[in-house]
């Protein structure tokens, strides 16, 4: 398996909180992506990263901002949990646009 | 920007029949498009993938097929086995430097026995 490990593997919070979840790598990967998993919606983009402080929304970026300050670290952060955001995050990677390598996943459940 | 539809959402097949999913894709610049796997409570892992120059890939009991024109693509996996039981994701990229990779909704896939 790719080096990939993200934290929290999982977390509950209230309604309101800031929740920031990290993806980090010891590939030296250039691509990072944050993708959220729910019923009936597959896997959607949240945001990615083809390179340090090199970053671009995805399909469902309203809500989250993402960190990328090195190579290895992958930073997504809820300013402000909604329910709506409960869901499984997986952070996947990849050396260039081909094969990601996915996470184990983080499940975030807001109350 | 890139939009991919995949169906069906859900399909049973009894054990040793063949299996095929399908979608569709919005984007014509689109040129690499993969599968993957996704068993209860884990990671998605990739299985097979194709790039536009091809029209056909195999693996063993896998198989893509691409057609660029009409802009779909499907998954056929034959002698379907308990193992091939699983979620299963298309998905399709131009693998430009600061691409996106787009999902479908995915496919549960059950084999009975």
């Amino acid at each position: 398996d790719a080096g990939i490990t993200q934290s929290p593997r999982h977390k509950v919070t209230e309604t309101g909180t800031p929740v920031t979840l990290r993806c980090h790598q010891t590939e030296n990967h250039r691509y990072m992506y944050w993708y959220r998993q729910d019923p009936g919606h597959g896997l959607r983009l949240i945001h990615y990263s083809y390179g340090v402080k090199d970053t671009d929304k995805g399909e469902v970026s309203d809500g989250y901002s993402v960190s990328r300050s090195k190579t290895e670290d992958f930073l997504l952060t809820l300013e402000s949990a909604t329910s709506s955001q409960t869901s499984v995050y997986f952070c996947a990677i990849t050396s260039d646009p081909g094969e990601l390598f996915f996470g184990e996943g983080s499940r975030l459940t807001v109350l | 920007g890139e939009n991919v539809e995949q169906h069906p959402s859900t399909l049973s097949v009894q054990e040793g029949d063949s299996a095929v999913i399908k979608c569709t894709y919005s984007d014509s610049a689109s040129n690499y498009f993969p599968w993957y796997k996704q068993e209860l409570g884990k990671r998605p892992q990739l299985i097979i993938d194709i790039r536009s120059n091809v029209g056909e890939k195999k693996d063993q009991r896998i198989a893509v097929t691409l057609n660029k024109t009409a802009k779909h693509f499907s998954l056929h996996i034959t002698e379907t086995q308990p193992e091939d039981s699983a979620v299963y994701f298309c998905a399709a990229s131009t693998m430009n430097r600061d691409d996106k990779i787009i999902f479908g909704k995915g496919t549960r896939l059950h084999i009975l026995p």
